[in-house]
């Protein structure tokens, strides 16, 4: 069964601090995973897309890692800031198929 | 337009009553993607569209929901004798063509639907 698992659930994080985000995935046969952020009440905004072949991607202070190998992803947020606040969605797609295989998303809170 | 454009943002209707919800692409995207979204859920696949057809509609929850688009642009979602159960965010995604390669998928901001 194709499925998305995201940890930790929720994260509160002091102003400047580093944080990772996990995502674990069954999807298959792989295609893509791309990160978004949702700022609440908001519609998701994409932060990174990478493919089989990429094992890291970067944007601003968001990079993303993929292994493709153990089937899981990371999002590390470096020198967070308050406007981070948000829920970090994992999304895999496979090759065949129409779907797109959210995770549940983690809820990040940075506080001053 | 600039961006993907929901209407209404919010619509709070009785139970039993019927719904459209409206999406509005980017101008020239043949994907659209419809998805519903709980609190504190990720989006859930409802239907997805290439053009004016609906490619897989295999997220409908039941027969009570359709959704059209006509014309391969603008798209509306049809919720017949609303139930409680059906309150969410729903959200609009487009793309420039098959979003699953590494096309960009753009997201509305929802339309809130609360059934009293």
């Amino acid at each position: 069964k194709n499925q998305v698992e995201q940890s930790p659930q929720s994260l509160i994080i002091l102003e400047g601090k580093n944080c990772t985000l996990q995502c674990n995935y069954t999807v298959s046969p792989f295609s893509n995973l791309r990160w978004y952020k949702q700022d609440t009440g908001r519609g998701p905004v994409s932060l990174t897309i990478m493919t089989f072949s990429e094992n890291t991607k970067s944007n601003g202070r968001y990079t993303a890692t993929l292994d493709a190998d153990t089937k899981q992803s990371s999002l590390h947020i470096t020198a967070s800031q308050l406007s981070d606040s948000a829920s970090y969605i994992c999304v895999v797609s496979a090759r065949t198929g129409n779907q797109f295989y959210f995770g549940t998303g983690t809820s990040l809170t940075v506080i001053p | 337009g600039a961006g993907v454009s929901q209407t209404p943002s919010n619509k709070v209707t009785e139970k039993g009553k019927y719904v459209e919800l409206r999406c509005d692409p980017i101008s020239g995207h043949t994907a659209l993607y419809w998805y519903r979204q709980s609190l504190g859920q990720g989006p859930e696949f409802l239907i997805y569209f290439q053009g004016t057809g609906a490619a897989d509609d295999s997220g409908l929850p039941n027969d009570r929901f359709f959704a059209v688009r006509p014309e391969g642009s603008v798209s509306t979602l049809k919720i017949q004798r609303t139930e409680r159960g059906d309150s969410a965010v729903y959200l609009c995604a487009s793309s420039l063509d098959r979003a699953l390669n590494t096309g960009e998928l753009f997201f509305g901001e929802g339309s809130r639907l609360t059934v009293l």
